[in-house]
């Protein structure tokens, strides 16, 4: 099975600065999907970046930038400049085979506080 | 585009009641599932669809049932609710198999309560 982990369960930064939030993943597939997604207070889940295992370069969206480091199987999601509305929950997951398809595995996830 | 929707936003059941959750996608997804998230454990799959008339088991499906007649929605009952099943219930839909980006749209949840 595969397994998502992220090890930092809360993460302070001031604003304007830059700030990564770790994620390692284990899977034995050589074929895999990598996505980071962002829940605010209000709740929804908002999609910010994917990055495929065959990939050859780090994906990017717009601030949002994923490190991906395949022999250390991590995907650090790197937020440029943050704002005070970056503040919120975000979850590393990874797409997984199940029996008839695929779904996503999720990690439990890093709170995040942008300070003024 | 309405994207997912989920109805209803809040309920509160008492323990042995049921209650079935509605997702709707307008997208023509093929894939549509159901995730429970708790406090500090992330987002867990209870089920999932691959296609209309297609149910299969996520990761904890024990105590919940799911049906999906028709392609754009799936439902998620509970027979007898337990306190264990107070969560917050996420359906989504994506593309279909071929689609290796396989990106997951997410409705905006449904808050339950079991007493």
């Amino acid at each position: 099975a595969q397994k998502i982990t992220q090890t930092q369960p809360g993460m302070f930064v001031q604003e304007k600065e830059a700030v990564t939030l770790d994620c390692t993943y284990d899977t034995s597939d050589q074929s895999y999907g990598l996505f980071w997604y962002k829940q605010p207070s209000s709740g929804e889940m908002i999609f910010l970046i994917y990055q495929g295992s065959y990939d050859e370069q780090n994906a990017t969206e717009g601030r949002y930038s994923l490190n991906f480091q395949k022999a250390r199987k991590s995907a650090n999601l790197v937020i440029s400049a943050s704002q005070l509305g970056d503040s919120a929950m975000y979850f590393c997951a990874m797409r997984e085979a199940f029996f008839s398809g695929y779904a996503l595995n999720f990690g439990k996830g890093t709170s995040l506080l942008v300070t003024p | 585009n309405a994207g997912v929707t989920q109805t209803p936003k809040f309920r509160v059941l008492k323990t042995g009641q049921s209650m079935t959750l509605l997702c709707a996608q307008d997208m023509n997804h093929e894939y549509m599932y159901w995730y429970r998230q708790d406090p500090g454990m992330g987002l867990r799959l209870i089920h999932y669809s691959v296609g209309e008339g297609t149910t299969a088991k996520g990761e904890v499906p024990d105590g919940y049932n799911v049906s999906r007649l028709k392609k754009q929605n799936f439902l998620l009952g509970l027979e007898s609710a337990a306190p264990s099943q107070t969560s917050v219930y996420f359906c989504a839909s994506s593309y279909s198999k071929g689609s290796s980006y396989n990106e997951q749209f997410f409705g905006p949840g449904t808050r339950l309560t079991v007493l």
